[in-house]
């Protein structure tokens, strides 16, 4: 079982719509979780951050966590074709004594105009 | 404020030879991180170093070396490159203080062996 999953897509959403990407962790001992924006050949770029369970909005993007099941989640509200990119999980945990973060390889995500 | 920095943005090596990526931050940040990006896939940590003088192996350490003098630089040595080292690799760091464990990635290097 990987550390971090997330479904490769890629996810097609038309504009205006509501993308939801999906990242699961298998340490229970995990406690701070995040989403990186990756576009094509540049850097993953931080969007969003999450430390306790429930949701937390940031203009567009809502992260949520649910820790008894094991899952963050990203929401992007209204999707741009400039949304269009790779989001990357990531997850800090106790087998990495929280100093390092453990990726997931990300979900493609396409929005169409 | 130029953040992390990475240099060479691009490099073609040759099988056997050796070269050194370097990177750099401003932010006064402690912690950094060596990570390689193969395509379609995550990102893999190499090397990472918690401060000056202190490094540590991560997830694919062999055939790199790293060290950290000081707080600002963390250069990545690949000695006898080998096709299977071809990828991008991406410099990050950390603030032990604030913003816990929010890593911030320089633009990367990307390297191709043949």
């Amino acid at each position: 079982q990987k550390e971090v999953e997330q479904n490769s897509g890629p996810l097609s959403v038309p504009e205006g719509a509501i993308a939801s990407l999906n990242c699961t962790y298998s340490d229970r001992g995990s406690q701070s979780f995040f989403w990186y924006r990756q576009y094509s050949g540049k850097s993953p770029e931080l969007i969003m951050s999450i430390y306790s369970n429930g949701d937390k909005e940031d203009g567009r993007f809502t992260a949520q966590l649910n820790k008894a099941s094991q899952y963050v989640s990203l929401l992007i509200r209204d999707s741009q074709p400039s949304d269009s990119a790779t989001y990357l999980c990531a997850v800090s945990n106790r087998n990495t004594g929280f100093q390092k973060l453990v990726f997931g390889t990300g979900t493609r995500l396409l929005v169409s105009p | 404020n130029a953040g992390v920095t990475q240099t060479p943005k691009f490099r073609i090596l040759k099988i056997g030879q050796s070269m050194t990526l370097q990177c750099a931050q401003d932010m006064n940040h402690n912690y950094m991180y060596w990570y390689r990006q193969d395509p379609g896939m995550g990102l893999k940590l190499i090397y990472y170093s918690v401060g000056a003088g202190i490094t540590d192996k991560g997830e694919v350490p062999n055939g790199y070396n790293v060290s950290r003098s000081t707080t600002e630089d963390f250069p990545l040595r690949l000695e006898l490159a080998a096709p299977s080292q071809t990828s991008v690799y991406f410099c990050a760091s950390r603030d032990k203080v604030s913003g816990p464990y929010e890593q911030y990635f320089g633009p990367g290097t990307r390297l191709t062996v043949t």
